[in-house]
């Protein structure tokens, strides 16, 4: 089975910050990697799909990168409504699997 | 509108049964795979297991974690998915999520609110 390591599991930063999360495939996915948004309480939202693709109605402040074994999920300036649980996902192969999850908090 | 509504979840005994249901709406649902994640208190997501569409045999999958306790099937004439556990353990104890997923990919692009599941004597 793939495995996904996602960094930082949290982090604090200021409003209007940048703020990067990193997630690592254990073998090549190409791109077939997602970010979810789960805020408090709440269901997961797809934002990003095959790596860098942005889900339709999702801010252009998010953004995704990578391909292989690397990925970068960015908030280019942090906003008070990003409070959330951000997690990877690959979709390579089955079973698909999730980064542990950053939980990103406002300083 | 893209909605589903998960039913069904409640406190249960360790070793008993629950049938979880998926109610679909706003897209043609037999056309899709349909899939449950679960997340126990303060954890991550878990794939649970999911079913194809009956263009691609209507087959399904599972986690390991699951497979030959849980069951996932669907009622295309109903827009409804289900989730039959049995054997129910205290670490299947979550919140289960039902998911759509779309065409081309093994991922989630619709996610319904939850439903809670607690197993405990």
């Amino acid at each position: 089975d793939i495995q996904m390591t996602q960094s930082p599991s949290s982090l604090s930063a200021s409003v209007g910050d940048r703020v990067t999360i990193t997630c690592q495939a254990s073998q090549d996915i190409s791109n077939y990697l997602n970010w979810y948004q789960q805020k408090p309480g709440k269901a997961p939202k797809l934002l990003i799909y095959d790596a860098s693709n942005l889900e339709t109605g999702v801010p252009s402040r998010f953004s995704g990168s990578g391909s292989g074994t690397d990925f970068t999920f960015t908030i280019s300036s942090l906003q008070p409504e990003d409070i959330a649980t951000y997690y990877c996902q690959q979709y390579d192969n089955l079973p698909p699997a999730f980064g542990g999850g950053t939980k990103v908090e406002i300083k | 509108e893209v909605q589903l509504v998960e039913s069904g979840g409640g406190l249960v005994q360790p070793g008993r049964s629950l049938r979880l249901s998926c109610t679909a709406s706003g897209f043609t649902f037999g056309d899709y795979a349909m899939s449950w994640v679960r997340q126990a208190p303060g954890k991550g997501l878990e794939w649970v297991g999911f079913i194809r569409s009956k263009a691609y045999g209507g087959t399904t999958e599972y986690a390991a974690s699951v497979k030959g306790r849980f069951t996932i099937s669907r009622d295309d004439s109903k827009s409804i998915a289900y989730l039959q556990m049995n054997s129910l353990k205290t670490e299947d104890t979550a919140v289960y999520y039902c998911t759509r997923v779309p065409r081309g990919g093994y991922y989630f692009d619709y996610w319904g609110q939850g439903t809670l599941v607690t197993v405990s004597s």
